[in-house]
């Protein structure tokens, strides 16, 4: 079956631009995960979707940051005014529930460039 | 709270064995290991959910132990294809998100 998608798979963007960046989780997976990652670094948390909510937004690193999933399935993280800083690859990841007893399937990623 | 990964980086010829160090300084209730290889996604190895736990798929196995809050992961019989970066991702109590250490770079070499 089809894993999780991610769109773009690389996004260039100049400093203060606005971007959009969609995540396709798995068909029924109620948990949505997203992550950022640089050079040489693990996955870093974002925030977390049970269903439509967002349950847990703690790693949004400011509210330049905001990612909504309107009907519980596909989800679009925004990334307002950009920084170089913000250079990253972005991964999404799915499970058939939350926390402990649910492995995380991730998407691909998509490498966001801010020049 | 990010989890403590040893060693870095590990340089191995096929057929030998390595272990790879998850620590924490928080009370953890799961930890969940993936490899990642150079340019594509975490793929997931196994979950450890219970103190003492240890588990195992093919020569792959790991195990955790709750009350000094470390996770081990065990690699025998190394293999080409165990080639790429682990991570270990922590869930401490009370929170349902992860939190992964900075990885261990695995090079396996014929």
């Amino acid at each position: 079956g089809a894993g999780v998608s991610q769109t773009p798979s690389n996004k260039v963007t100049e400093k203060g631009k606005y971007v959009e960046l969609r995540c396709d989780p798995i068909s029924g997976h109620t948990a949505l995960y997203w992550y950022r990652q640089s050079l040489g670094q693990g996955p870093e948390f974002l925030i977390y979707f049970q269903g439509t909510g967002a349950a847990d937004d703690s790693g949004l690193p400011n509210d330049r940051f905001f990612a909504v999933r309107p009907e519980g399935s596909v989800s679009t993280l925004k990334i307002q005014r950009t920084e170089r800083g913000d250079s990253a690859v972005y991964l999404c990841a799915s499970s058939a529930g939350q926390g402990s007893y649910n492995e995380q399937f991730f998407g691909p990623g998509t490498r966001l460039t801010v020049l | 709270q990010q989890p403590v990964q040893s060693p870095q980086a590990v340089i191995l010829r096929e057929g030998e064995d390595a272990v790879i160090n998850c620590s924490s300084s928080k009370a953890l209730y799961s930890v969940h290991w993936y490899r990642q290889k150079h340019g594509e996604a975490p793929v997931f190895l196994m979950i450890l959910l219970k103190g003492g736990e240890q588990k195992g798929h093919d020569k792959i196995s790991a195990s955790f132990n709750e009350k000094k809050q470390q996770s081990s992961l065990y690699l025998t019989a190394s293999q080409l294809s165990y080639s790429g970066t682990y991570f270990c991702g922590t869930e401490r109590k009370g929170y349902s998100t992860l939190t992964f250490g900075k990885g261990t770079m695995l090079l396996v070499s014929p």
